[in-house]
């Protein structure tokens, strides 16, 4: 069945950056885009951004234009998340999630980064 | 940018009561609207799909209606595997989330 699993917590310091995998199991990679969604603690959820796997293009809100870099890795079926510059307030649980039409329909578990000196 | 505004930020009910959450986009988004529940600890889980689908396995005492600019979100008789937080989301135009409804039992 469609699984995401995604890699484990991370603990970094400001001013560093992050990366965050994102493996998909179950479909055919290529065909559906993932999505990147965080979530501050006790907070709602915030887009961040979607790659479509097929040609590695990628789309990012504004809010995170210049510090979000979308990757995938085809034969690995990977997506890989990197923030950088990091600051306090992007400490969040980050989820990846699938495109199926125009709904979320399958998720990661979530990678918990926290970003403290 | 679309805003999704929710309504309520949370509420208390009993089993068995019908529970309405209402959610109201800045501008149209037809019918480009879902709903997903999120338990503690939990990545959210998908409910309703395109404002009044019901997604594959998801019992059906939840509903979604609207279209345009206003959505409900229907629990029709609450259950105890019901507290979560419940989150409308428009990808009309990218993507945003309402700011969620906790719904206490």
């Amino acid at each position: 069945q469609v699984q995401l699993v995604q890699s484990g917590a991370e603990v970094k310091k400001p001013g560093t950056s992050v990366k965050v995998a994102c493996k998909t199991f179950g479909y055919t990679f290529s065909n559906y885009y993932v999505q990147w969604v965080r979530q501050a603690p006790g907070q709602g959820l915030e887009w961040m951004g979607r790659i479509n796997p097929s040609g590695g293009s990628t789309y990012n809100p504004q809010k995170f234009q210049g510090r979000i870099t979308l990757t995938r890795d085809t034969s690995a079926t990977t997506v890989y998340m990197e923030l950088s510059s990091l600051r306090s307030e992007d400490t969040a649980v980050y989820y990846c999630a699938r495109l199926f039409g125009n709904y979320f329909d399958s998720w990661g578990q979530g990678t918990l980064v926290t970003v403290s000196s | 940018d679309i805003q999704m505004t929710q309504s309520p930020s949370s509420l208390s009910a009993s089993v068995g009561d019908r529970v309405a959450i209402t959610c109201r986009a800045s501008q149209t988004i037809r019918n480009f609207l879902n709903w997903y529940q999120q338990k503690p600890g939990k990545a959210p889980e998908l409910l309703i799909y395109a404002a009044s689908n019901l997604q594959s396995g998801v019992p059906s005492r939840f509903s979604g209606s609207g279209s345009g600019t206003d959505f409900i979100f229907t629990i029709s008789s609450l259950q105890p595997d019901d507290f979560a937080t419940y989150y409308c989301q428009q990808t009309y135009n990218g993507v945003t989330f309402g700011g969620g409804t906790r719904v206490e039992i």
